[in-house]
């Protein structure tokens, strides 16, 4: 158990390009979490997969950000045409079924210039 | 508006002193989670409470959850530098399938404990 890994950790890009983010959870997980956080704020949620099932998204998610989980194994969050808004820590978290805890990975922390 | 709101926001302490965090919500919750975050990490979790009433002790750190399930506190004996940190509680509302789903969280508090 390697934990939930995130990459890229540090991600800077120009206003107006695509990103996007890499989660691999904790490999018997079935449950991931993509949250949002900002500076002296807690996280927020944007969605939720029950294996390749994205089940909820919030009202944050625009139509600019696109999540998928393949094969129900590792999430890809995508934003495009990103704003200074979109300057955050992107947060993946995944539990299993029986657990209420989450594993959070270590962020994606997003820069936009 | 938050769901969960937490307070004090920030707290400076010196130590060896006690300390106690407020997490308070007119909503119900199913579960309440405490994370611990540090910078440019993501959180890591504490406790979870379930049972309207519930007390949990970890070391130093004592959790209650309250008796409607609306509210939770973390108190801390005798804080040491390394309990430094963002404290964040998180709820998990009651109905289908909400143990499954999304956590909210509260804001935070930012405690510092110096030597």
């Amino acid at each position: 158990d390697t934990g939930v890994s995130q990459n890229p950790r540090h991600k800077i890009t120009k206003r107006g390009q695509n990103v996007t983010f890499r989660c691999d959870p904790i490999s018997e997980h079935n449950r991931l979490y993509w949250y949002r956080q900002t500076l002296g704020q807690g996280p927020e949620f944007l969605t939720y997969f029950q294996n390749e099932a994205q089940l909820e998204k919030s009202r944050l998610l625009s139509d600019r950000f696109s999540a998928e989980r393949p094969k129900g194994s590792f999430s890809t969050l995508e934003i495009q045409r990103t704003e200074q808004g979109d300057s955050a820590m992107y947060l993946c978290a995944s539990r299993s079924g029986q657990n209420y805890g989450y594993t959070f990975g270590s962020g994606t922390r997003l820069t936009v210039v | 508006t938050q769901l969960l709101e937490q307070s004090p926001q920030f707290l400076s302490i010196q130590e060896g002193e006690n300390l106690t965090v407020y997490c308070n919500s007119s909503s119900v919750f199913s579960s309440l989670q405490w994370y611990r975050q540090e910078p440019g990490e993501g959180p890591v979790l504490l406790v979870t409470v379930v049972t309207g009433g519930e007390v949990k002790k970890l070391k130093r750190l004592t959790f209650q959850f309250g008796d409607a399930r609306k509210d939770s506190s973390l108190h801390i004996t005798a804080a040491q530098p390394g309990d430094t940190g963002l404290y964040l509680c998180a709820g998990a509302l009651t109905g289908r399938g909400s143990t499954l789903g999304r956590l909210y969280f509260g804001r935070g508090t930012q405690l510092t404990v110096w030597p």
